[in-house]
């Protein structure tokens, strides 16, 4: 079993569309929880970075975490068409972990 | 804050040459550095970390002989591809971990380097 889990998609959405994307893990260890945003040919841009249980929310983006049930998700609201990347998920616990990243398509 | 840079952004070699990669951390001290590399459509594929002022540890397949990385000061990382072929040709990404306040377990990702090897 992987550490984490993440669905590749490709997810497609109609703008203004609200998004979830989702990861799931194993390792209880983990502590920090951050979302990668990858745009094509381009280097990963961290967009959320949390610690433990909760939401946390900045713009349009809001980041929840579940240790209870190790899920992660990741909600865009108004989703744009800049919004089309591939969104990675990270958690660490010293040691860093990635998931595969989901590819989102954002139609004007 | 936290911005990562890497030189240069693309570059084409013919085979059997080297190549070096530079990762900056701009505005930041890194005690630790990570190389990825990455093939299109997939997910990064971590192949070295890198601790400032001692040896890179490398994961399981990666030649560390081919894949040559110095870690020379709390702000900058090389790699180098020594003798490249075209199987190297890839996406390569550095990422500086910020290690002193603020945020301690956070990677920031450079924009990434193309090598194409002919």
């Amino acid at each position: 079993q992987k550490e984490v889990e993440q669905d590749p998609g490709p997810l497609s959405v109609p703008e203004g569309a609200i998004v979830s994307l989702n990861c799931t893990y194993s390792n209880s260890a983990f502590q920090y929880f951050m979302w990668y945003r990858q745009y094509s040919r381009k280097g990963p841009e961290l967009l959320m970075y949390t610690y433990s249980s909760g939401n946390k929310e900045d713009g349009r983006f809001t980041a929840q975490v579940d240790k209870s049930s190790k899920y992660i998700s990741l909600f865009i609201r108004d989703s744009q068409p800049s919004d089309s990347a591939t969104y990675l998920c990270a958690m660490s616990e010293g040691q860093f972990y990635f998931g595969t990243g989901t590819s989102l398509t954002v139609i004007p | 804050g936290a911005v990562v840079s890497q030189h240069p952004s693309r570059v084409i070699c013919k085979s059997g040459t080297s190549v070096k990669i530079e990762c900056r951390s701009l505005d930041f001290q890194a005690t630790t550095m990570f190389w990825y590399r990455q093939f299109p459509k997939q997910s990064l594929m971590l192949m070295a970390t890198s601790n400032e002022g001692s040896k890179a540890t490398y994961e399981q397949g990666v030649e560390k002989d081919k894949f040559l990385i110095n870690h020379a000061s709390l702000t900058l990382s090389t790699l180098t591809v020594t003798s490249a072929h075209p199987e190297d040709s890839s996406f390569y990404i550095c990422s500086a971990q910020w290690a002193s306040g603020g945020r301690t377990d956070t990677q920031y990702f450079g924009p990434g380097t193309r090598l194409t090897v002919l």
